[in-house]
């Protein structure tokens, strides 16, 4: 079973629309993340949580905003989508300090 | 600031052949070195880590890979592979203090045929 959950796997988005990508983690970890995979660009590190605080934003635009409910909750939301914004989104955990797990990803389509 | 280069986008080797995968980094001190597999519609999977010590290191399902400093590399070897490690293969750097930040190679896509 899988320990770190994405939802959706695919999203279909207009361009000017707003959509929640979630993630939900079972680890028990202290850590999330979130990694943007682009195409032909390498994954990329975008937010660092502990502890439900925000401790490193490597994102210039404020249109992506993660959201911590929860101590296992990173969700990220994103406003005024553009095509640009079409990629893979990773979320990851870890036990701070220590290996990064990672969900399967939610592929995001901004028409 | 860090990079990682896998020159490789596509690899192809048959079944029961030795396989390399290269990675090099930039980075001006000893990082934190990684591997992750990724199969299809799947996420990342950890196959190795080095953080100090034996420069060779041994991970899951018979891979391993050597950091030689020198060289600023860290090749991913395998002495027989399966069809079953068809997958996409990406090296990764963090540095100590900042080990939820990887810095990504662009991935090789390895297809192992029969």
């Amino acid at each position: 079973d899988p320990k770190i959950i994405q939802k959706p796997k695919y999203l279909v988005a207009v361009t000017g629309s707003e959509k929640i990508l979630i993630c939900e983690q079972y680890l028990g970890h202290n850590a999330m993340y979130w990694y943007r995979q682009s195409a032909k660009k390498p994954l990329e590190f975008m937010f660092s949580y502990s502890y439900q605080k925000l401790m490193d934003n490597q994102t210039a635009s404020s249109r992506f905003q993660p959201q911590s409910s929860k101590k296992n909750h990173l969700d990220l939301q994103i406003t005024a989508l553009k095509p640009d914004d079409s990629a893979t989104y990773f979320c990851a955990s870890s036990q701070e300090g220590n290996t990064l797990y990672f969900g399967a990803g939610t592929r995001l389509s901004v028409l | 600031a860090q990079s990682v280069t896998q020159p490789d986008a596509r690899v192809t080797v048959s079944e029961g052949a030795s396989l390399q995968l290269r990675c090099k980094y930039s980075y001006s001190g000893t990082p934190y070195l990684f591997w992750y597999v990724q199969y299809p519609r799947q996420g990342l999977q950890l196959l190795l880590k080095y953080y100090s010590g034996d420069p060779v290191v041994q991970g899951v399902n018979g891979f391993e890979a050597e950091f030689i400093k020198s060289n600023s590399s860290f090749h991913l070897r395998k002495a027989s592979v399966h069809w079953s490690d068809s997958a996409v293969y990406f090296c990764a750097v963090s540095t100590p203090g900042n080990t939820g930040k990887l810095i990504f190679g662009l991935g090789t896509t390895l297809q192992v045929q029969p």
